[in-house]
């Protein structure tokens, strides 16, 4: 079974320009989770896609938005990139909520 | 809010040594418990998890216990090897009106020597 699958693996901007990142979950899963893991900082959530609606999101900026398409991939948009986007850019993906299958990642660097 | 906070890292041990790593939580409600992996360069893999109190989560010789009344899920091997040289993070959710609130630990590190 293939697992989560996410590009570019990283990626190079300049601040103020925007970026997207994408996302396919496993086969058969309908959720996607985007996390930012930024040095020092753990994890933080971002978003939560469900079904192609976005159930949840966590506390940041209406800047960092995406969608979820028929197919259940997804993209993650960032707007006006500051340095502190710099960061590694996790997707999960799951049928339960619970049980989540991390992608390897995409890491953004702002310059 | 909620939070989670795990020990500081790295930890560092030798093959065959005893593992802990603490993981203490604040939650509203009654949150589920998980332990992840992250091997270098890879992402997150699920550990083990529990979802309420006092469940045993186990997998790959790694176990950790549900306490409410400590509010904690610390993580324990009997028995490292070098090949368990990864990041840990602990992580709590909780389900609210169908939505799903995940929080992460800011991870630890475990370097094994052989």
């Amino acid at each position: 079974e293939a697992g989560v699958t996410q590009s570019p693996t990283h990626l190079i901007k300049t601040r103020g320009q925007q970026v997207t990142l994408r996302c396919s979950p496993i086969s058969g899963h309908t959720s996607v989770y985007w996390y930012q893991q930024a040095l020092g900082l753990g994890l933080q959530f971002l978003l939560w896609y469900d079904e192609g609606e976005e159930r949840n999101r966590g506390n940041f900026p209406p800047r960092f938005s995406g969608r979820q398409f028929p197919n259940y991939s997804s993209e993650l948009n960032v707007n006006a990139l500051e340095l502190e986007d710099s960061a590694l850019y996790l997707c999960a993906s799951s049928r339960f909520w619970y049980e989540q299958y991390f992608g390897p990642g995409t890491r953004l660097t702002v310059t | 809010g909620n939070s989670v906070t795990q020990m500081e890292g790295p930890v560092t041990l030798s093959e065959e040594a005893f593992l802990t790593i603490n993981c203490t939580y604040t939650a509203t409600g009654y949150p589920s418990l998980f332990w992840y992996v992250q091997y270098p360069g890879e992402g997150l893999q699920l550990l083990l998890k529990a979802t309420k109190a006092d469940d045993k989560g186990s997998n790959k010789g790694f176990e950790a216990t549900y306490r409410k009344e400590t509010t904690s899920f610390h993580l324990e091997k009997g028995s490292v090897q070098v090949s368990d040289s990864a990041v840990y993070f602990c992580a709590l959710s909780l389900t609210s009106g169908g939505s799903y609130i995940p929080t992460f630990g800011r991870g630890t590190s475990l370097i094994v020597h052989p």
